[in-house]
């Protein structure tokens, strides 16, 4: 069990567009989901903590009006580059966790976006 | 503010040798929990194992074993036998009381060469 997706698992797009990445608990409810981000031969670093049916929660360093992100169900949740350049590029991964007290999270497969 | 320090960028060993991942944390919390992941090159992050700061039993788990000390703020992996497959990157994480967000360290590459 508790299995998250994220749709695509790649996606190239031109710079200066928008690109929605899709992140889904696929057999529990996601009362909590969490973006990273990570760069090639680095770490993850966390973007946005997001409650369903709340704004997310945004880490410092990281522009909210860049990054849009939406938790509008308790098994979806959606981050969209908007405008994105070059160094966008990079390995965003979702995890999603049932309760607003549990410490387990669990890691979607992750989607490698590159921007040209 | 946590932090966590993986001070092992990239270890290669041969296989069969018995490898060491060293882990350092800080954290002002009294309570916290301490992960550890393997990211294979597809990228997929693989839950490994999950402690709590209440509880410092070292655990096995086949060829895995942890030695969690918090004397020195340490939460180390050692892959016994090693493998091909245990090529990784390898991640240490901190999560503190009452916040669910994970702190991850720098990761270590491991190489097992045949």
């Amino acid at each position: 069990g508790a299995v998250v997706s994220q749709h695509p698992s790649w996606v190239i797009c031109k710079s200066g567009t928008s690109v929605k990445i899709e992140c889904r608990s696929l057999d529990f409810q996601a009362t909590t989901m969490f973006w990273y981000r990570q760069f090639p031969k680095q770490s993850l670093m966390l973007m946005a903590t997001s409650n369903e049916g709340s704004k997310a929660t945004y880490e410092q360093g990281v522009e909210k009006d860049k990054f849009l992100i939406n938790h509008a169900s308790l098994t979806l949740s959606t981050l969209t580059v908007t405008s994105a350049h070059p160094e966008d590029s990079s390995f965003y991964i979702c995890s999603a966790s049932w309760t607003a007290s549990s410490y387990e999270q669990y890691f979607g497969p992750g989607t490698r976006l590159t921007v040209t | 503010a946590q932090k966590v320090t993986q001070a092992q960028t990239e270890i290669s060993v041969v296989e069969k040798e018995d490898v060491t991942l060293d882990c350092v944390y800080e954290t002002r919390d009294t309570t916290y929990y301490l992960f550890w992941y393997k990211q294979p090159p597809s990228g997929e992050l693989v839950f490994l194992i999950r402690r709590n700061s209440f509880d410092e039993q070292n655990e096995i788990s086949g060829r895995y074993s942890w030695n969690f000390q918090k004397s020195t703020s340490s939460f180390n992996f050692t892959i016994t036998a090693s493998q091909v497959v245990d090529s990784a990157v390898y991640f240490c994480a901190l999560s503190g009381q009452g916040a669910q967000k994970l702190v991850f360290g720098q990761g270590t590459r491991l190489t097992i060469n045949p």
